[in-house]
């Protein structure tokens, strides 16, 4: 079985450029996340969908980071103006469904260096 | 989001058992018990989880106190690859079944 896939593996931009990750999902599954880890911190939840729907954006920086899952599928995550402090490795991960006994799979995540 | 506690570090010997203690003093009668552990450049990974029983799969056993205020994850023959950050989580419906990372715990393995 795939596992959950990223790209890219790696990004270096500079502070107010645009730049975006993507993550395709084990197949089948419903629910998807995005998760940003910070150095030496654990993982935080960004946003996370059920199929093409929003279940939880509470933990986004709405008026600089945006995702969408087109199909139910794939899902981005922009994030537009990058700022020194969106430094981190970006996290995706998917479930079969959202419930407390899931088991979530995530993907080798994209590190992303703001300079 | 209930609150767990584990300790920052901890540092075992190869092909020796694996103790990682888990407080959860704060922990509802529907919150599971999740395991995950962090290989290094790597996602989190699935370990193990349980409700009140103990639990046993083929990575680890998971031990639970009977009040469930504390959970311990065993590692029974700890292996240089088990080299991980380990993350303690409580998951339930009260928190929309998110897992909510804390630090963790590092573990090193010495050959």
């Amino acid at each position: 079985e795939a596992g959950v896939a990223q790209s890219p593996r790696y990004k270096i931009i500079e502070k107010r450029q645009s730049v975006a990750f993507w993550c395709n999902p084990i197949s089948g599954h419903a629910t998807l996340y995005w998760y940003q880890q910070i150095l030496g911190q654990g993982p935080k939840l960004l946003i996370q969908f059920q199929n093409n729907g929003v279940v939880d954006d509470s933990q986004l920086p709405k008026d600089r980071f945006s995702a969408e899952r087109l199909k139910g599928v794939d899902s981005t995550l922009k994030i537009q103006p990058a700022k020194l402090e969106d430094s981190a490795v970006y996290l995706c991960a998917s479930s079969l469904e959202s419930r407390d006994t899931d088991t979530q799979y995530f993907g080798p995540g994209t590190r992303l260096t703001v300079l | 989001d209930a609150k767990t506690t584990q300790p920052n570090s901890m540092e075992s010997n190869e092909e020796e058992p694996v103790h990682l203690p888990c407080n959860h003093s704060t922990i509802s009668g529907t919150d599971y018990i999740h395991w995950y552990r962090q290989l290094p450049s790597q996602g989190p990974e699935y370990v193990i989880h349980g409700l009140t029983s103990n639990v046993n799969n083929r990575m680890a056993s998971l031990a639970i106190a009977e009040d469930r205020k504390s959970s311990t994850l065993i590692l029974h023959r700890a292996t240089l690859r088990d080299a991980a950050v380990y993350y303690c989580i409580l998951r339930g419906g009260g928190s929309n079944y998110k897992l909510t990372f804390g630090k963790g715990t590092l573990l090193t393995v010495n050959p």
